[in-house]
């Protein structure tokens, strides 16, 4: 059974500093892995997408790498603003011919201090 | 506006009531997603439809939930005779099983159970 572990559970850090969000899995045999950001009682949007055959994805501010092997992804959120405050789920998938659903870890709640 | 819908946003009812929620997904998305997320964790995983046809179902989903998806169409999730542990944002999410496969969700309904 897939097991999604994301520490820490809560990062507090002031205005402009790197965020680094961790985010480790036990099977590898993933099709995907996907970072969401969720605000106070809203649903989930989608950062980044990183098929399994990938080693990282690229948007903005955000960076997400993949190492399958290890079991292991990385959110890195460059010079972070107070807009940047919510949670941060990551999630995998299983092989794409058995329906992709997502393996949620239970998220790093973060808060960006001005 | 071309993203995941759900109705009604919020829902309190006193146990023992059904409720009903409805997910219209992204038009031309042939896949549909449950999932459940109660608060401080990460959304799990309860159903899933390709098309029509409802896939899979989790352990999670007692006897007492039922969904369908007609025609391919929106979506319907039911819990009879609801339970104070029923409590929880229902969350749906759509893709297009061709292609990346990235999962698009809505802004969840929030049930809470009196």
């Amino acid at each position: 059974k897939q097991e999604v572990t994301q520490i820490p559970a809560a990062l507090s850090v002031p205005e402009g500093e790197n965020l680094v969000l961790n985010c480790s899995f036990t099977d590898s045999a993933i099709y995907n892995l996907q970072w969401f950001r969720q605000d106070p009682g809203k649903g989930l949007t989608s950062l980044l997408l990183i098929q399994s055959s990938q080693r990282e994805q690229t948007s903005g501010r955000l960076n997400a790498s993949l190492d399958k092997s290890s079991g292991r992804s990385t959110l890195y959120i460059a010079a972070s603003q107070p807009g940047d405050s919510a949670t941060y789920l990551c999630a995998v998938s299983r092989i794409k011919a058995a329906g992709n659903k997502l393996t949620f870890g239970g998220g790093t709640r973060v808060l960006v201090k001005p | 506006d071309t993203g995941v819908s759900q109705n009604p946003r919020h829902k309190i009812t006193k146990r023992g009531q059904n409720v009903t929620f409805r997910c219209d997904p992204i038009s031309e998305h042939n896949r549909l997603y449950w999932y459940r997320q109660t608060l401080g964790q990460g959304p799990e995983f309860l159903t899933y439809f390709q098309n029509e046809a409802q896939l899979e179902k989790s352990r999670l989903l007692s006897d007492r939930f039922s969904a369908e998806r007609p025609k391919g169409s929106f979506s319907t999730l039911e819990i009879q005779r609801t339970e104070q542990g029923d409590s929880a944002m229902y969350l749906c999410a759509s893709s297009n099983y061709r292609g990346v496969e990235t999962q698009y969700f809505g802004p969840g309904t929030r049930l809470l159970v009196l």
